[in-house]
């Protein structure tokens, strides 16, 4: 089974616009992490933002915060105000266990573009 | 500092050659991770060094890749006979986890492997 799922390939967002890529996840393990990256067209992998299994409050890192309802296995990232240098791949990932040596599990991406 | 660097950038190479690539991870950094991303699909996992030791392979698809990390420090992954499902961007990711918590993965820019 999947572990991330983003079910979103594309997005278009207008400028100034908030936007939300989707991310869910899958795992029995009480303990993990969820993280976004993001990977513009150069090609780097930049880490955004993360959010523990035991965090009481959904994470915020400036124009970025992750709405996180465990229930759910979401782990949405909202980015407020878009610029243009947010076009880039988003990629949802997790990491289980208490063991921090654990590898990630990725989604398959969002594209997102930001209208001028 | 330096980030995690990764050489080549890009390699274009025949069905049944050899090729190595390189990273260099974040110096201090113990874990080194080695990821794959064919065109479309999520970025997976192929393996896990500490130091010089291979803490988790499970990810390499089959015998014809090889990583080594000789002395716990730089890190190559070699595909020979390279085939044509070969093809994707290898990421190469380091990181220097805490104890406890997430320690957050480090990634290279990738080496786009096109094998023809």
């Amino acid at each position: 089974a999947q572990k991330i799922t983003q079910t979103q390939p594309g997005m278009f967002v207008q400028e100034k616009e908030a936007v939300t890529l989707d991310c869910t996840y899958d795992t029995s393990d009480p303990s993990y992490g969820l993280f976004w990256y993001k990977q513009p067209s150069s090609g780097e992998m930049i880490f955004l933002i993360y959010q523990g299994s035991y965090d009481q409050q959904n994470a915020t890192e400036g124009r970025y915060s992750l709405n996180f309802q465990k229930a759910r296995k979401s782990a949405n990232l909202v980015i407020s105000a878009s610029q243009l240098g947010d076009s880039a791949m988003y990629f949802c990932a997790m990491r289980e266990g208490v063991y921090t040596g654990n590898q990630f599990y990725f989604g398959t991406g969002t594209s997102l573009t930001v209208i001028p | 500092e330096a980030g995690v660097t990764q050489f080549p950038s890009h390699s274009v190479i025949e069905k049944g050659q050899t090729v190595t690539l390189r990273c260099d991870p974040i110096s201090g950094h113990d874990n080194l991770y080695w990821y794959r991303r064919v065109m479309g699909k999520e970025i997976k996992f192929l393996l896990h060094f500490v130091k010089e030791s291979k803490q988790d392979e499970s990810g390499m698809p089959n015998n014809r890749f090889l990583a080594e990390r000789t002395g716990g420090t730089y890190s190559t992954l070699k595909v020979q006979p390279a085939e044509l499902e070969d093809s994707g961007v290898y990421f190469c990711a380091s990181s220097q986890d805490p104890p406890t918590g997430f320690g957050e993965q480090f990634f290279g820019p990738g080496t786009r492997l096109t094998v023809l």
